[in-house]
């Protein structure tokens, strides 16, 4: 099945910093890839995702780039906030019967210092 | 707005108890799941269903089943809860595949 890393588990920037989380993928098959924030006592939000057809997407301040050769993509916070503090997951998934399931990465907690 | 509810915030159980997580969504969803997060490890789907009585396993499906009898509740059984069980439960849904996942807030469950 579909193996998902994520890195790094733990990330602290400064206002106003950028912030990168990277994700590698193993199933050459999979082509949705969706980002999650999960802030403190709440489930995960869809904030972005990206489909195996495009190369870069990008909304405000958030962008995600894949790679499909190096099977792998990143989710990029320009302008950090302090409200951008938050656990983020990435996720893999693949067309085809229960294979549209997703698979997540293990998270990053991100904290912004004002 | 989409909105899942889960029935309890938090939850404590005793060892052999059996234990029900409901889950209800307001829009008419073809799909739902149950995930349980743990420190370090993620999130890890349980079971999932994407019609009425249609339910699969996901990742880590043993020692719990699942029951969709309507289309917006899709609840979640612990047989025999068991300590290592103690976790943070999340139900999702979606309208169609790879599309946005919406969550409930979880429910925590600690079983003595």
């Amino acid at each position: 099945g579909e193996n998902v890393e994520q890195h790094p588990s733990t990330l602290s920037v400064q206002e106003g910093d950028s912030a990168v989380i990277k994700c590698t993928y193993s199933d050459s098959a999979s082509n949705y890839f969706p980002w999650y924030k999960q802030e403190l006592g709440k489930g995960p939000q869809l904030i972005i995702d990206i489909r195996s057809n495009v190369g870069e997407k990008k909304d405000q301040r958030i962008a995600v780039t894949l790679n499909k050769t190096a099977k792998h993509f990143s989710l990029h916070i320009t302008e950090t906030q302090p409200e951008d503090s938050a656990v983020y997951f990435c996720a893999a998934s693949r067309s085809g019967g229960s294979n549209y399931k997703l698979t997540f990465g293990k998270g990053t907690l991100l904290t912004v210092n004002p | 707005d989409v909105k899942v509810t889960q029935s309890s915030r938090y939850l404590v159980k005793r060892t052999g108890e059996k234990v029900f997580l409901e889950c209800v969504q307001d829009m008419d969803h073809e799909n739902m799941f149950w995930y349980r997060q743990d420190p370090g490890l993620g999130l890890r789907l349980i079971y999932f269903s994407y019609d009425v009585k249609m339910k699969e396993k996901g990742d880590i499906p043993e020692g719990y089943s699942v029951s969709r009898e309507k289309k917006e509740r899709f609840s979640l059984i612990l047989e025999s809860a068991s300590t290592n069980q103690t976790s943070m439960y999340l139900c999702a849904s979606s309208f169609r595949w790879q599309e946005t996942q919406y969550f409930g807030p979880g429910t925590r469950l600690l079983v003595l």
